[in-house]
């Protein structure tokens, strides 16, 4: 069954960079995935699409300090040069056959 | 940031139904593919089904089945997702999102939501 894994926290300190991970469930590790950041009290925002390969497609206005990277099953957000407004929860989403699936969060605390 | 823009926030009756509307973003009415996904307070994103708003076809998830229905209205290009039998469960906000020309493609721009809470 398609289904994503996300750690439900991380941290990181003020301009420093953090890696999230997103895992893909198994016999679907070439999967794509997005990557959607959520603020407190606001909606999503689209971050990325990013494919098995590591290649990606972010949405329009998104820093460069968002990139996004693969290996196997997993799938990776990494955020640098931390600024606090980067403090949020962090969604990983796939897809198939017509069916949407979404991680659990990860919360980031900007230390 | 762009968003596609939903109606208000409804308090609605345990058993009662609520009609949510979706206006999306720019001109992608006929051509993009529109989704529903709601949010329970503090918990994560669940994906609720999808609709094609030029043809109406729709798809929903197996556990809004028989609940929801997604309907699109060409003239004011505007998108709606109907829940029914509310319960307490009920209560989140819900989203639009649309994925592009594809069905199976990431979600690129949300709407604002709409805070529907079910209480007697």
């Amino acid at each position: 069954q398609l289904a994503l894994t996300q750690s439900p926290s991380a941290s990181a300190s003020l301009g420093a960079s953090v890696k999230l991970t997103c895992i893909l469930s198994s016999g679907h590790s070439n999967y794509a995935i997005a990557w959607h950041q959520q603020r407190p009290g606001k909606g999503p925002r689209y971050l990325m699409k990013l494919k098995s390969d590591g290649s990606h497609t972010k949405g329009d206005g998104i820093p460069n300090r968002f990139s996004g990277s693969s290996s196997g099953a997993e799938r990776y957000l990494t955020i640098s040069s931390l600024q606090s407004e980067d403090e949020a929860e962090y969604y990983c989403q796939t897809w198939a056959n017509g069916i949407h699936v979404f991680g659990g969060g990860t919360k980031l605390t900007v230390l | 940031q762009v968003q596609s823009v939903q109606s208000g926030a409804e308090v609605k009756k345990p058993g009662a139904s609520v009609k949510v509307s979706c206006k999306p973003y720019g001109d992608t009415f006929n051509s993009y593919y529109l989704h529903w996904v709601r949010q329970a307070p503090g918990l994560g994103l669940e994906w609720m089904g999808i609709i094609k708003p030029s043809d109406g076809s729709t798809f929903y998830a197996q556990k809004f089945q028989g609940r929801v229905t997604m309907t699109s209205d060409t003239p004011t290009r505007s998108v709606y997702m109907e829940l029914s039998r509310l319960r307490s469960e009920d209560t989140a906000v819900y989203y639009c999102a649309t994925s592009g020309y594809y069905s199976n493609d990431a979600f690129d721009v949300w709407g604002q939501g709409t805070m529907v809470t079910v209480s007697s």
